[in-house]
């Protein structure tokens, strides 16, 4: 079984700041994971992915995560936050077997200008 | 290219309508996938067609019925839908790299049922 969990519902920062979004999960085997972004009224679109060839993993737009095993977490981080970075932010688990994926709750990112 | 497509981009209908959805990827995926999403929440799989075959029916109520007429086409016909049946309505499809899988959404059908 695998499980995603956001530590944050809601998120808020200040245009040009950093930006951290949190992420635990689940896996009872070496899991893919994923961060996707979904502007209002738009599909999902995939920011980065983590696939055991690097822990550091670099995706669009400037955003960055961190796998750490040992934590559990992929935490999603940009060191400058923009404006047009405010959307929901979804933490998504594939494991093995069932072609399917495992989403979080969400985390909603508030950028002040 | 990992663009998906989907058609049309709103829709709205009476509880009485037949309507279908329309999905379409040219990557050579080979699963493909519809998910409902309503406000504020992730979405949650429906149905997954895997080599054009249903492998997962996420047990969705008969009103909702897909079907993948070639490996690049996937459809979503709605009969009978209810107001609580209003939801964004996702298509993905999935990149299969080794043993990584990617999926790609398209950017979804928003679905009124009056």
């Amino acid at each position: 079984a695998q499980s995603v969990t956001q530590l944050d519902s809601h998120v808020s920062v200040s245009e040009g700041t950093p930006v951290l979004l949190r992420c635990n999960y689940s896996s009872s085997y070496s899991p893919s994971l994923f961060w996707y972004v979904q502007h209002p009224n738009k599909g999902l679109q995939l920011l980065l992915k983590y696939t055991s060839a690097a822990t550091l993993v670099k995706g669009i737009n400037g955003f960055e995560a961190e796998f750490k095993k040992s934590e559990t977490s992929f935490h999603l981080t940009k060191p400058s936050a923009h404006m047009s970075d405010a959307a929901e932010y979804f933490c998504v688990v594939s494991g093995a077997g069932r072609r399917a994926l495992t989403f979080g709750s969400g985390t909603r990112l508030q950028v002040q200008p | 290219d990992t663009e998906v497509t989907q058609t049309p981009k709103h829709l709205v209908m009476g509880m009485t309508n037949k309507k279908s959805l329309k999905c379409e990827q040219h990557m050579g995926h080979r699963a493909m996938y519809w998910y409902k999403q309503k406000a504020k929440k992730p979405p949650e799989l429906m149905f997954v067609y895997s080599y054009e075959k249903l492998s997962i029916n996420e047990s969705v109520p008969s009103r909702f019925s897909p079907e993948c007429p070639n490996s690049s086409l996937l459809n979503l016909h709605l009969h009978a839908l209810q107001p609580e049946d209003s939801a964004l309505y996702l298509c993905a499809s999935t990149s299969t790299q080794g043993l990584q899988e990617t999926q790609y959404f398209g950017p979804g059908t928003r679905l009124l049922v009056l």
